[in-house]
């Protein structure tokens, strides 16, 4: 089946530093991947929709200026969490939909999730 | 029902035992829902798509079945064992891409 790899696995940053995201698609293309968080016992809650070559998608209440999407080729977009705080400590995980998929359903494969420390 | 739910949140199953756990959702405007088994590290994987009422998907020991008049579907796993611990979530009901996924029934079987 369809691989998506997310690195870091797992990552600790102090306040105020930058920390990008990787979100792959291994054997498939993806103009379109999506960025979702998770906190604690609560659903995983869709940020953005990363479109490839252009801007991305974001969701209501999500500060663009500080997640930033880049979506460069069919098969990698980045989050960079700019300036993070304690709160954004959080669970990411990205999704991709393969272009030549045939499944229907809007079928997304997902990455295994970055988790993100903020000291 | 406005959101994806899912329960219990959690539950704890001895191995060789049976379980079921729900997830409901608006019944209005359904298009598919599709359920994930979700280990600790691991990606999400897809265990089913379910698209009709009725339907009934089997997948090993582990089933599903969908409501869409009434808004819920079942998941079954039968004669649980270790490895089926995970968290299993469900997504849908409409054709958006922004499908909403419920918080996950987190299963732990006991040996």
């Amino acid at each position: 089946g369809a691989v998506v790899s997310q690195h870091p696995s797992w990552v600790i940053c102090k306040s105020g530093t930058s920390v990008k995201i990787e979100c792959r698609s291994l054997d498939f293309q993806a103009t379109t991947m999506f960025w979702y968080r998770q906190f604690p016992k609560q659903s995983l809650m869709l940020m953005a929709t990363s479109n490839e070559g252009s801007k991305a998608t974001y969701e209501q209440g999500v500060e663009k200026d500080k997640f930033l999407i880049n979506h460069a080729s069919l098969t990698l977009s980045t989050l960079t969490v700019t300036s993070a705080h304690p709160e954004d400590s959080s669970f990411y995980i990205c999704s991709a939909r393969d272009d030549l998929g045939t499944g229907g359903n809007n079928e997304q494969f997902f990455g295994p999730g970055t988790r993100l420390t903020v000291l | 029902i406005l959101n994806v739910e899912q329960s219990p949140q959690s539950l704890h199953v001895q191995e060789g035992d049976s379980t079921n756990f729900t997830c409901s959702f608006p019944s209005s405007n359904f298009y598919a829902l599709h359920w994930y088994r979700w280990e600790t590290a691991k990606s999400p994987e897809a265990l089913f798509v379910m698209t009709l009422n009725g339907d009934e998907k089997k997948k090993g020991r582990i089933s599903a079945t969908l409501n869409t008049k009434e808004g819920y579907s079942y998941l079954y796993i039968k004669g649980s064992q270790p490895e089926d611990s995970a968290t299993y979530l469900c997504r849908g009901p409409s054709n958006d891409y922004k499908l909403s996924f419920g918080a996950g029934t987190t299963v732990t079987v006991r040996a």
